[in-house]
């Protein structure tokens, strides 16, 4: 099945500094989305890209749909301590934020204060 | 407030038994999911339900079992022949406009 390559696996950063994950595709993706995931819970969603090209932001988060629909990034600006966790990218070939989803394998964020 | 529960948040299965994985939402959603997590791997689909009734296997749905016979309500049963069952599995639901509501997951571990 179609599948979405998520780096880096992890990251360790100094509070304050900038992240920037990304994910990458062999297949396009008309819809990405950026999902973060607490211990012990289940993904919250952070941001839903739509349009090839697309940069949204929510905060201090930044996300963008790469031009050829088969890459996005997160960025992630200033960081603090309670943007630890599992960042998740996920693809929908429909073109919704919604219907089945693929997943990338997840980018685990610590942050020393 | 509306939401997706599941429960129980940790099971314990002896080899050679089946446990069935409860998932209930109140957001009148019309799909809901089934996903497998494990470190490292992301969130694999195990099976989906888009519609009371019916559902599909996902990725990864050999050893499990789904039922779809309440909108609010898709089980998942892990049966013996699920040969790695230890892991945390996640339930989730959507709906056109809605994008994906997460469960807070269960933790099936083999004893």
């Amino acid at each position: 099945g179609q599948q979405l390559n998520q780096s880096p696996q992890s990251m360790f950063i100094q509070e304050g500094e900038d992240v920037s994950m990304n994910c990458t595709s062999s297949s396009i993706f008309n819809t990405w989305l950026w999902y973060k995931q607490d211990p012990g819970e289940g993904p919250v969603l952070l941001i839903a890209l739509y349009k090839a090209g697309e940069l949204t932001s929510n905060g201090r988060l930044t996300a963008q749909f790469g031009i050829t629909r088969k890459d996005s990034f997160l960025n992630i600006s200033a960081s603090i301590p309670s943007d630890v966790g599992i960042y998740f990218c996920a693809g929908n070939a429909g073109g919704t934020s919604y219907g089945k989803l693929t997943f990338g394998q997840g980018t685990i964020l610590t942050v020393h204060p | 407030d509306g939401g997706i529960t599941q429960s129980p948040k940790y099971l314990f299965r002896k080899e050679g038994q089946n446990v069935t994985l409860s998932c209930e939402q109140n957001l009148n959603h019309d799909a809901m999911y089934w996903y497998r997590q494990d470190p490292g791997q992301g969130l694999r689909l195990i099976y989906y339900s888009q519609i009371v009734n019916d559902f599909q296997k996902g990725d990864i749905a050999e050893g499990y079992s789904v039922s779809r016979e309440k909108k609010e309500s898709f089980p998942l049963t892990v049966t013996s022949a699920q040969k790695n069952p230890t892991a945390f599995y996640l339930c989730a639901s959507s709906d056109r406009g809605h994008g994906y509501t997460f469960g807070s997951g269960t933790r099936l571990t083999v004893v």
